[in-house]
């Protein structure tokens, strides 16, 4: 059984440009949440989302955006990029919104 | 406000058991857990454990809660190599839709 996947696994961008991250979640999860993991420290909740529906925002810019798809799938999206979104962005799946998450490899994002 | 901290770096020798310790300042935390992340890849998750629970064991991983003081410790019987990794803690309310994580232990493994 497939885990958690995310495209693309390496991006390169330039200040301004806008990105788009995919996430595909384990099977019969209906949640997903995304993470910021910057080097040398632990990740950074940004959002989560259940059947369709924000269930929880950390404290990123409007600039930071996702939704979900019918199928589960999610996007993040990042708009007018800066040098300081340079991360890893970790997708993570769960079966409901409290129980424990599991994690993709992550897309590293860097911004030149 | 939600923290959790960690030591930064642990060193142990192979065979040895190893103790990472981790504080949260959450007293309304519900679920603790302990995800492993090794260079490149994602975090992994090795166990978790409820707050109305002391201890749980599970092969070569033992957790301890300390709610009163709330702290939680992972010990790694008969550490190896492969254990080498950045080990972090996390929390979570149960009102909450988002893990808080510490910025995670590194464990390095001496022949």
């Amino acid at each position: 059984d497939a885990g958690v996947t995310q495209s693309p696994t390496h991006l390169i961008k330039t200040r301004g440009q806008h990105v788009t991250l995919r996430c595909s979640p384990i099977s019969g999860h209906k949640s997903v949440s995304w993470y910021q993991q910057v080097l040398g420290q632990g990740p950074q909740f940004i959002f989560q989302y259940y059947e369709k529906e924000e269930r929880g925002r950390g404290n990123f810019p409007d600039r930071f955006s996702a939704r979900q798809f019918p199928n589960y799938s999610s996007e993040l999206n990042v708009n007018a990029l800066l040098l300081g979104d340079s991360a890893l962005y970790l997708c993570a799946s769960s079966l409901e919104v409290t129980v424990g998450q599991f994690f993709g490899p992550g897309t590293r994002l860097t911004v030149l | 406000g939600e923290d959790v901290e960690q030591s930064l770096f642990l060193s142990v020798r192979e065979g040895d058991s190893s103790v990472i310790n981790c504080t949260y300042t959450d007293s309304s935390s519900t679920y603790l857990y302990w995800y492993k992340q090794e260079p490149g890849a994602g975090l992994q998750l090795l166990t978790y454990i409820f707050s109305n629970m002391d201890m749980k064991q599970d092969q070569r991983l033992t957790v301890l809660l300390n709610k009163k003081d709330k702290h939680l410790s992972l010990r790694i019987a008969d550490t190896q190599t492969g254990d080498s990794a950045i080990y972090f803690c996390a929390e979570r309310s149960s009102s909450a839709s988002k893990i808080i994580f510490g910025s995670g232990t590194r464990l390095s493994i001496r022949p």
